[in-house]
């Protein structure tokens, strides 16, 4: 059963153009989610994040938008870039036992953005 | 500083075999977590140890298994290998237990094929 799912396993963009990825997840005790990127033969790398008391998060090209009531949450990067082609994880966290946190991560989506 | 370092790099082995990869964290970091990426299924987690301990642990069977040393480095066990173990397996370092922000940092992987 995946809690978090990230419905398009691949997505096209022309340079210049708004991409926008998408994410939905199940258990409504997640509390925090993250974005990665991840280039092949790389490990992932931390991209934005935003905790549930806000909808909105922006960093620059990259903004996050969390809608709660859906259990749905979106990265758009604006305008893209064909540096931005890679993998794009989403993931959430959860209080767990004791002091710790887990991740739950999606199965990616493969950005592709065209020159 | 030195980011996370995974070894080795690529693996092949044989079904039935054993296999122990190797993490050595970014220094002062004392948390290891460690992924396993298959196509399709996104990131799963499988364990994480903190100070030596393990603090959380995945759905995955008892074949996997893991250890964390005094110096932080982790490795981590498969024992009797199947093809369905072919995966990259990823490790993460943070500066305290658990991952909830922008200071987990992954390795670039083992990419670990049965045969």
């Amino acid at each position: 059963d995946q809690q978090v799912k990230q419905n398009s396993p691949s997505l096209s963009v022309q340079e210049g153009r708004i991409s926008i990825l998408n994410c939905d997840y199940t258990n409504s005790m997640f509390d925090y989610f993250l974005w990665y990127k991840k280039y092949p033969a790389e490990g992932p790398t931390f991209l934005i994040s935003i905790s549930s008391i806000k909808d909105k998060n922006e960093d620059g090209r990259f903004t996050v938008f969390l809608n709660k009531s859906a259990k749905h949450l979106s990265l758009h990067i604006v305008p893209s870039q064909p540096g931005d082609s890679a993998v794009y994880f989403c993931a959430a966290s959860a209080y767990s036992s004791g002091s710790a946190r887990q991740l739950t991560f999606g199965s990616g989506t493969q950005l592709t953005v065209l020159p | 500083k030195a980011g996370v370092t995974q070894t080795p790099r690529y693996l092949i082995k044989t079904r039935g075999q054993q296999v122990t990869l190797s993490c050595s964290p970014i220094s002062g970091h004392r948390s290891v977590s460690w992924y396993q990426q298959t196509p399709g299924q996104g990131l799963q987690f499988l364990f994480e140890y903190f100070s030596e301990t393990q603090r959380n642990k995945g759905n995955f069977p008892g074949r996997f298994s893991g250890r964390q040393f005094s110096n932080s480095r982790s490795e981590m066990n498969v024992s009797t290998l199947e093809l369905g173990d072919s995966a990259l397996y990823l490790c993460a370092s943070s500066t305290g237990p658990g991952i909830m922000n922008t200071e987990a940092f992954f390795g670039q992987g083992t990419r670990l094929t049965v045969v």
